[in-house]
């Protein structure tokens, strides 16, 4: 399976601020999602972000607060926008290849809001 | 709606004795289904998987699990628990399409004790 590459690993921001975190792909993927995990919670999904296309939010989560960049079919970037310490969570990118049927899944970013 | 369920939050085990994490889902259809292991601080990695066929199926690690459509059951199972098995384990399903969004429980964490 693929490898994904996430950065940073974990981070201290302070509110207001903005955090982009990188996801890069060590082979071309279809689809490439993003979710967060908040403390002692299980994966929500935020978004779906497909190349060449517009990333598709789930319910409760904008565009402006977590704008998505997918430029090419290995890298993928979520910004985290204006954040508050609600925003404290680990956010994860994840990855499947078109006729794959399993998602693959970054290190992690592990995101503290002060 | 689908749902996921992992009725145990926490389960602590003996290195060396049997280890089994129950999962329930709610689904339109038979999904496929998945197991994700989470080490402290690190991304989500696949353990097995079921797609179809033989209900009984063997993952990475020496573990496995068993797909029983009758329960909406896809538990996983460890003969024999190491202290490196100690995680957080989650149980997932997604639909048979290339949508691909996968539902997560909410993780069952495993604590090993000497």
């Amino acid at each position: 399976s693929a490898v994904i590459s996430q950065k940073p690993s974990r981070d201290i921001c302070q509110r207001g601020t903005s955090l982009t975190i990188q996801c890069q792909v060590d082979s071309q993927v279809t689809m490439m999602f993003w979710y967060r995990q908040q403390p002692g919670q299980s994966l929500t999904l935020i978004a779906t972000a497909n190349q060449g296309s517009e990333a598709t939010y789930e319910s409760g989560f904008v565009i402006d607060k977590f704008p998505i960049s997918r430029p090419n079919l290995t890298f993928s970037t979520l910004t985290v926008s204006n954040m508050s310490p609600e925003d404290s969570s680990i956010y994860l990118c994840s990855g499947r290849g078109l006729g794959d049927t399993e998602a693959f899944f970054g290190q992690g970013t592990r995101l503290t809001v002060v | 709606a689908q749902s996921v369920t992992q009725p145990d939050i926490h389960i602590t085990v003996s290195e060396g004795a049997s280890l089994e994490l129950r999962c329930n889902y709610s689904y339109g259809a038979t999904p496929y289904l998945f197991w994700y292991v989470q080490s402290p601080g690190q991304g989500l990695q696949l353990l097995l998987k079921y797609f179809s066929g033989d209900t009984l199926v063997q993952g990475i690690k020496g573990f496995e699990a068993e797909f029983k459509r009758s329960q909406s059951s896809f538990n996983l199972r460890k003969p024999s628990v190491h202290w490196s098995d100690a995680a957080e384990y989650f149980c997932a399903v997604g639909p048979r399409s290339n949508d691909y969004k996968l539902s997560f429980g909410a993780g069952t964490t495993v604590t090993v004790r000497a």
